[in-house]
């Protein structure tokens, strides 16, 4: 039963275009998302997040957009950099429950 | 100066075994947790602490069994060691939202 669906178990884009990464999730309860990205060998580590009352958030190269009515977030990143090839996993989470559940990953291959 | 460090790296056991995972977290946060990314690559939660307190703990088999000692460490202590328990284990901390997160042991199950 996943709360939290990549359906895109890999990606590989230009260097220099746009990346965009999809997630989906079923329980309405979730209030918070975040995307954490992961290299080999190492914990993921936090990138950005998103709280439901905004439909948008921007960080520099990242941009996550929000789409409750679809259950549907994004994580764009322009422009893509070589650097960025690794493992993107979105996550959520309800404030009243303080667990995150995970998606399975998507794994980016920006190419040069 | 790691923020969140767990030892060992790297563990190879075998079957039946008793074996123990550490984990401490310098950033003064109250809640860790311990995550198993399985062979799909799926991040499970496990067990979640509050400041020493348990707070969540996942349908994990009680072969499984957490310790907090303090709120800055989290150790991972599984009895009679299966095959089926090779994985990546990760320790996080975390104060509001987010997760600070360990780099990982993996145990492979001989």
């Amino acid at each position: 039963d996943q709360q939290v669906k990549q359906n895109s178990p890999s990606l590989s884009v230009q260097e220099g275009r746009i990346s965009i990464l999809n997630c989906d999730y079923t329980n309405s309860m979730f209030d918070y998302f975040l995307w954490y990205k992961k290299y080999p060998a190492e914990g993921p580590t936090f990138l950005i997040s998103i709280s439901s009352i905004k439909d948008k958030n921007e960080d520099g190269r990242f941009t996550v957009f929000l789409n409750k009515s679809a259950k549907h977030l994004s994580l764009h990143i322009v422009p893509s950099q070589p650097g960025d090839s690794a493992v993107y996993f979105c996550a959520a989470k309800a404030t009243s429950y303080d667990k995150v559940i995970f998606g399975p990953g998507t794994s980016l291959s920006v190419i040069p | 100066d790691t923020a969140v460090s767990q030892t060992p790296k790297y563990l190879v056991t075998q079957m039946g075994n008793d074996k123990s995972i550490k984990c401490e977290q310098n950033l003064g946060h109250d809640t860790m947790y311990w995550y198993k990314q399985d062979s799909k690559k799926f991040l499970k939660i496990m067990f979640s602490y509050n400041n020493k307190e348990l707070i969540i703990n996942e349908t994990v088999p009680n072969r499984f069994s957490p310790k907090s000692p303090d709120k800055a460490h989290l150790n991972l202590h599984i009895n009679s060691l299966e095959l089926g328990d090779s994985a990546v284990y990760f320790c996080a901390s975390s104060q509001i939202h987010g997760y600070t997160f360990g780099s990982g042991t993996r145990l492979t199950v001989v």
